[in-house]
């Protein structure tokens, strides 16, 4: 889905850099994702905001740092990462309805290509 | 939560032949859809299907949400098609959670 845009592409990264992911959507939609997908499993979601706002973290150790500077940005802010880290994150974005949150909604998720992340 | 299975879990086709991928998911759902994640790892939609049928080109999904399946038809493949094809699902009460299942991966063969 090219309409969810991810930068950068590829990124290695010693254990005590700090290094962000960007993802980028211009659909309107008010939910966006992080999934995160080791080699040979299947994409797992990581966090959600809704409206700008954290709404669910899926027990993510605090190296990973979520941040939604507005209604179309998403980043991931990393640091002190583990090897095991290592893996593709994913963004994805989807139309909601209006809070509250957790909210009933029946519309798919749009992903992006993904940020392909080394530790060393 | 709710459980997405799928099989095969590998296939290898000729170019050109059929195939049928299977989900099951385990309780009611409110999204369901269907991914081809390329050797890039480029993870494409291919449908949005909690119920009914959808075709596009030579892909088509039905998904019966009483009986708890979905399927995913590939009609005359190519090499393009391979890679791994996942299913994903969000239950009723919990439906900004996509669970994706093991995944099916294709290779076509030339």
């Amino acid at each position: 889905d090219t309409e969810v845009t991810q930068t950068p592409k590829h990124l290695v990264m010693g254990m005590t850099n700090k290094k962000s992911l960007k993802c980028e959507q211009h659909m309107g939609h008010r939910a966006m994702y992080w999934y995160k997908q080791k080699a040979k499993k299947p994409p797992e979601l990581m966090f959600v905001y809704s409206y700008e706002k954290l709404s669910i973290n899926e027990s993510v150790p605090s190296r990973f740092s979520p941040e939604c500077p507005n209604s179309s940005l998403l980043n991931l802010h990393l640091h002190a990462l583990q090897p095991e880290d290592s893996a593709l994150y994913l963004c994805a974005s989807s139309q909601t309805k209006t809070a509250p949150f957790p909210y009933n909604s029946n519309q798919p998720q749009h992903f992006g290509d993904g940020t392909r992340l080394s530790i060393l | 939560g709710i459980q997405v299975e799928q099989s095969p879990p590998d296939l290898i086709l000729q170019e050109g032949a059929n195939s049928t991928l299977r989900c099951n998911f385990s309780d009611s759902v409110n999204n369901l859809q269907w991914f081809h994640q390329n050797p890039w790892g480029q993870l494409i939609n291919l449908f949005y299907i909690p119920s009914g049928t959808k075709q596009n080109g030579r892909l088509s999904a039905t998904t019966v949400a009483t009986e708890r399946y979905s399927l995913l038809y590939i009609s005359s493949s190519q090499t393009t098609d391979s890679g791994v094809y996942f299913c994903a699902s969000a239950g009723m009460d919990s439906s900004y959670k996509l669970i994706f299942g093991s995944g099916t991966r294709l290779l076509v063969r030339p």
